[in-house]
């Protein structure tokens, strides 16, 4: 078992529309977890990042955890063409340096105009 | 404020051929740096990091090797190239916190490497 599952799509939405990636990961001792964007041929940026379970938001953006069933999602609202990008989730121990951050394999999302 | 370099952008090598990448990072002092694999449809794959000069942690035994000359410098190298090495190449960077923290990692640009 992978330890972060991601459907990887591709996802197309409309404009305006609400769009929701998931991720699953099997080890219980990670803590931190994030979502990142990733451009086509460019590097990965971060989105956000969530300690434990909850929701954060930030703009038309909300990460949610549920660390009892080992899911993580995404919630992009008023999605726009320019949020047309592969989204990465990831997760983190959290303990010794940064070398413990396992990713998901992406999900592509395209908004049409 | 801190930036992340790779070079090349793009490359195309034939098989056997030697490989080198390099990254280098502004604007901060002893970070950890990592090399990252991206192949099309998969998730990024950690292949080495270091937390110092001359110090390299391998996480997936493989014909490449890495290097950190320098703080800030982090170079990814190969003596023989293999058709299964094509991918993009990541290089990233985080503060050196040490216990329970969170480390942002922060991504260079990328180098998209052909092996034909």
């Amino acid at each position: 078992q992978k330890e972060v599952e991601q459907d990887p799509g591709p996802l197309s939405v409309p404009e305006g529309a609400i769009v929701s990636l998931n991720c699953t990961y099997s080890n219980s001792a990670f803590q931190y977890f994030m979502w990142y964007r990733q451009y086509s041929r460019k590097g990965p940026e971060l989105l956000m990042y969530t300690y434990s379970s909850g929701n954060k938001e930030d703009g038309r953006f909300t990460a949610q955890v549920d660390k009892s069933s080992k899911y993580i999602s995404l919630f992009i609202r008023d999605s726009q063409p320019s949020d047309s990008a592969t989204y990465l989730c990831a997760t983190a121990r959290g303990d010794n340096y940064g070398q413990n951050f396992v990713f998901g394999p992406g999900t592509r999302l395209s908004v049409l105009p | 404020s801190q930036t992340i370099h790779q070079w090349p952008a793009t490359l195309v090598q034939p098989v056997g051929s030697p490989l080198s990448l390099e990254c280098t990072v502004e604007g901060t002092s002893n970070p950890n740096l990592y090399w990252y694999r991206q192949a099309a449809g998969r998730g990024l794959q950690l292949l080495f990091y270091s937390v110092g000069i001359g110090q390299i942690s391998s996480e997936v035994p493989q014909n490449l090797s890495a290097s950190r000359p320098q703080d800030r410098q982090f170079i990814l190298s190969s003596k023989k190239l293999l058709l299964s090495d094509s991918g993009f190449y990541l290089c990233a960077w985080s503060i050196d916190f040490t216990g329970h923290s969170y480390n942002e990692q922060f991504f260079g640009p990328g180098t998209r490497l052909t092996v034909l």
